[in-house]
């Protein structure tokens, strides 16, 4: 699985958009960047993936470059509840793939 | 929404002992894993598990480990005999397989197990 690289922290005021940037200029063509956050020491919890096209869920967006050498993650308006690490992981497709995490960035919402 | 569930949420265990880390995966999820945290360090894989079997492990997961799908609902972990360094929390996940195209599936984790050997 190709390598991914994450600043270690960010911060975000409250309310405002977060964007999280992963690189992972490695990548190939069957490999779908994830992200997930921990908050504390709770599970890793899932958040959005994609492949080539931007994707859209109900927590988050997901941008990816059209040579998909990195992606943004963007919460729309942030909270404080969203503070945690953020892990961008690219795998490829396939069953019982083991997911690699890295270091992450820290994002901190501000009041 | 389903969700991965653990027990116990904390377990303290001296030294040589067993412990056994229990999961209930989501329904009809048919890919199971572990993983496990030391305090401050990254999320470690240890295992995936389908079939009954183990598909694959890693460097970690040495013959003082072992998994188990004992029944329809339950996904279990086990070390035989506890070191100080086992201490960390380990978390299940399960996912499930997607029919046609891709097969791409996500892991769902449960809350997790804080496990510390004394």
């Amino acid at each position: 699985d190709a390598k991914t690289t994450q600043p270690p922290s960010m911060d975000c005021a409250e309310g405002r958009a977060a964007n999280l940037p992963c690189n992972h200029s490695t990548i190939s063509g069957n490999e779908y960047v994830y992200w997930y956050r921990q908050i504390h020491s709770q599970g890793p919890q899932y958040i959005i993936h994609g492949l080539k096209n931007n994707e859209t869920n109900e927590m988050a967006s997901l941008i990816i470059t059209e040579d998909r050498k990195s992606s943004t993650l963007i919460l729309p308006h942030a909270t404080l509840r969203d503070t945690a690490v953020y892990y961008c992981i690219a795998t490829h497709s396939g069953s019982a793939r083991q997911l690699t995490f890295g270091s992450g960035t820290q994002l901190t919402v501000l009041p | 929404e389903p969700e991965v569930t653990q027990t116990p949420s904390h377990q303290v265990t001296q030294m040589g002992q067993e412990v056994i880390l229990r999961c209930v995966p989501i329904s009809n999820h048919l890919y199971f894993y572990w993983y496990r945290q030391i305090l401050g360090q990254k999320v470690e894989f240890l295992v995936s598990f389908y079939n009954n079997e183990i598909s694959e492990k890693s460097e970690i997961f040495d013959d003082q480990f072992s998994v188990e799908r004992p029944d329809g609902s339950n996904f279990t972990l086990k070390i035989r005999s506890t070191k100080l360094e086992d201490s960390a929390m380990y978390f299940c996940a399960s996912s499930d397989m997607l029919s046609g195209g891709a097969r791409v599936e996500t892991q769902y984790f449960g809350p997790g197990t804080r496990l510390l050997v004394l």
